[in-house]
């Protein structure tokens, strides 16, 4: 069964960093893209970030590009998300989802909520 | 960049057919036979319908089915039920970008 799970979302103040984490299981994780998506609160989805499974092509949304990192360990079947300089519009529910390979996702994880505020 | 234009909310009664359209441009929905659906139940992830404009992933009810006519693609949710009830989103791929680009999404209420 694959399964995906987040975290180290948490309460963070503008301008702090967090890093999100997460394990995939159930899949030869390094075969797969690996996408980080993410909603506001009651808001819709947003691609965030996407990258192949040999780590040689990366892809940021322009409202993350330049302070997200993605990245992944295929070794220890992990993906990240490093976020730095935070801001308040980046609150959201982040998931970690496996690419389906035509621009979308068929797997997602449960999410894990990062709050940005001071 | 602008997301891609559903309507907010849609409603049916139980047995009855709707459909969610998804309009945007021919940079996106309209350029290619990348557009995708997700389901969305409150507080959980997202589900894939419906992928490349009209293929049902395995597990997926037939009484999802969808299609597209240049630039605008359709959700169609047949004999409608109780469980249906949750948010859907469209989604596809954009070409001026590599990362993909999301409706926002439709509430569907079952009456």
């Amino acid at each position: 069964e694959v399964q995906l799970v987040e975290s180290g979302g948490g309460l963070v103040k503008p301008g702090g960093s967090l890093r999100l984490s997460c394990a995939a299981s159930g899949f030869t994780f390094s075969s797969y893209t690996m996408n980080w998506v993410r909603q506001a609160p009651g808001k819709g989805l947003e691609w965030v970030s996407s990258i192949k499974s040999g780590s040689t092509y990366i892809y940021y949304a322009d409202s993350v590009k330049g302070r997200f990192t993605i990245s992944r360990d295929n070794a220890k079947n992990s993906l990240y998300l490093q976020m730095n300089s935070l801001r308040a519009e980046d609150t959201a529910v982040y998931y970690c989802a496996r690419d389906h390979g035509a621009y979308d996702s068929d797997y997602w994880g449960q999410g894990t909520l990062v709050t940005v505020s001071s | 960049q602008s997301a891609l234009t559903q309507p907010a909310s849609v409603s049916g009664s139980p047995g009855q057919s709707i459909t969610i359209s998804c309009t945007g441009t021919s940079s996106d929905v309209g350029g290619h036979n990348y557009v995708s659906w997700y389901q969305q139940y409150p507080g959980k992830a997202p589900k894939l319908m419906i992928y490349e404009v009209s293929n049902r992933p395995s597990g997926v009810s037939n009484r999802f089915s969808a299609s597209k006519s240049g630039n605008t693609a359709s959700l169609t949710i047949s004999g409608l039920q109780a469980e249906d009830e949750a948010d859907y989103y469209c989604s596809s791929k954009r070409s001026s970008s590599t990362l993909g680009i999301f409706g926002g999404g439709t509430k569907l209420t079952v009456l």
